[in-house]
């Protein structure tokens, strides 16, 4: 089964600290992207990545970090310095130059507290 | 003002009805419209893609760009109660490289 699975479904942590989204796709996609959803709005960019090891910042990209050591896998850290965090976060990956394409993952629930 | 513009409903409509989903948008240079189907809690599901003006039909969906008006609109036919959800438009330059610009979403619910 091709697809773009991200964990935990939901996640709860305490205010101060930092919390790492999972995204792994297997669809052989060399674009992985992440974005962050809050009610009644839609999607923002927070990062993206076309190549292994190399990544660009979305628009909202401030208290985020990610890396790409992997072709699959694309994980998102959710730092302290980030004032809003809680959110849907929704990861998405597509062919390189086809980003009009996206394929999103079910996405991951983060309520900080 | 926000580059992509849709109405966040919610609306309703009965079983059978046509449905009319809209989008404005100000970037004559986007090129690429894209609809995505968004249920409850889950990952936005891409539903068709459009390249340029003109129409796209797949099965009960038609997609239609009017980039002299900058106005997009999904049509579904027939509308079943399993299409309730919400429906987010996207849109893209050709130069973009990666980003998509969406609109909020538009809330659609469909009563037996």
């Amino acid at each position: 089964d091709g697809g773009i699975t991200q964990s935990p479904k939901y996640l709860f942590r305490k205010e101060g600290q930092n919390v790492t989204l999972s995204c792994e796709q297997n669809l052989n996609h060399d674009a992985m992207y992440w974005y962050r959803q809050d009610p009644g709005q839609g999607l923002r960019l927070i990062y993206y990545s076309q190549i292994v090891n190399d990544f660009q910042k979305g628009d909202i990209a401030e208290g985020y970090s990610v890396s790409r050591e992997k072709k699959e896998s694309f994980p998102l850290t959710v730092t302290s310095a980030q004032k809003n965090p809680t959110a849907f976060y929704l990861c998405a990956s597509s062919i390189l130059h086809s980003s009009y394409e996206q394929y999103f993952g079910p996405g991951t629930r983060l309520t900080v507290t | 003002q926000k580059e992509v513009e849709q109405d966040p409903g919610p609306l309703s409509v009965p079983e059978g009805a046509i449905v009319s989903l809209n989008c404005t948008y100000s970037n004559s240079a986007f090129q690429y419209f894209m609809w995505y189907r968004q249920y409850s809690r889950k990952g936005p599901e891409l539903l068709m893609y459009t390249y340029s003006s003109g129409n796209k039909e797949d099965g009960r969906f038609t997609a239609q760009v009017d980039k002299s008006s900058k106005y997009i609109s999904l049509f579904i036919r027939d509308s079943q109660p399993s299409d309730s959800a919400t429906y987010l438009c996207a849109m893209s330059a050709a130069n973009s490289g990666y980003a998509l610009n969406f609109g909020k979403g538009t809330s659609l619910l469909v009563t037996p």
